[in-house]
């Protein structure tokens, strides 16, 4: 079965950039779409189709998707993006989470 | 206004059923498929079943295939998830979620948890 790997955790200081990868097979030649949780929500799509940003998500968002790896950005980071972060991807059928990424902003 | 609300969550013991359901509202309902994603507590999101928005056709995880049933009645705007033969293992918060043209979902709703306890 396809399976999607990320780091455990990422830190990153406000203002500065935060990098999460997604690790799968083959990735590039899939889309990747990302989502945030925050603790006691619901996921929230902010990147779809490797690198587009739905509407009311901010710029600081973004995303690029090569080879086995896919990578969501976030530039100038606040403390309001601090929550845990999941890769998705679609492939024979079903649908595959990434293992989540808990960013802290320090 | 996109809007998915879920119910019908709560305690079974392992073995047992129950039917989840996720009221629409805001968007042409048949005209999109629809899934289910749970979540365990502390853990990450998992997949569950997905159908078409006709309801022809249907999806499930391995997991949960032969155990579970999803449907849809487009009169009502409704999404179900019948849950049989529940193990410990299916506890999760259960969200349903809006599909989209492109193998993913643009909206979720708020979840309902399933615990599975003796």
């Amino acid at each position: 079965s396809y399976e999607l790997t990320q780091p455990p955790s990422v830190s990153v200081s406000p203002g500065q950039t935060a990098s999460i990868t997604c690790s799968g097979d083959k990735l590039g030649d899939k889309y990747a779409f990302w989502y945030q949780q925050k603790p006691g929500q619901s996921p929230v799509l902010v990147i779809y189709q490797d690198s587009k940003r739905p509407s009311g998500i901010p710029e600081r968002f973004s995303g690029s998707n090569s080879g086995n790896t896919a990578t969501l950005t976030i530039s100038g980071t606040q403390a309001m993006d601090e929550a845990d972060y999941y890769c998705q991807a679609w492939d024979s059928s079903i649908y595959v989470f990434g293992t989540g990424t808990k960013v802290t902003v320090l | 206004e996109v809007q998915l609300v879920e119910s019908g969550g709560g305690s079974v013991q392992p073995g047992g059923s129950l039917r989840l359901s996720c009221a629409a509202s805001g968007f042409t309902f048949s005209s999109y498929a629809m899934s289910w994603v749970r979540q365990a507590p502390g853990k990450g999101l998992e997949w569950v079943s997905d159908i078409s928005g006709s309801g022809d056709n249907t999806y499930y995880a391995d997991s949960v295939k032969g155990r579970f049933t999803i449907s849809r009645d487009n009169s009502k705007n409704t999404l179900y998830l019948q849950m049989n033969s529940l193990r410990a293992e299916d506890t999760a918060v259960y969200y349903c979620a809006k599909g989209t043209d492109g193998y993913n979902w643009d909206y979720w709703g708020q979840g309902t948890l399933v615990t599975v306890s003796s």
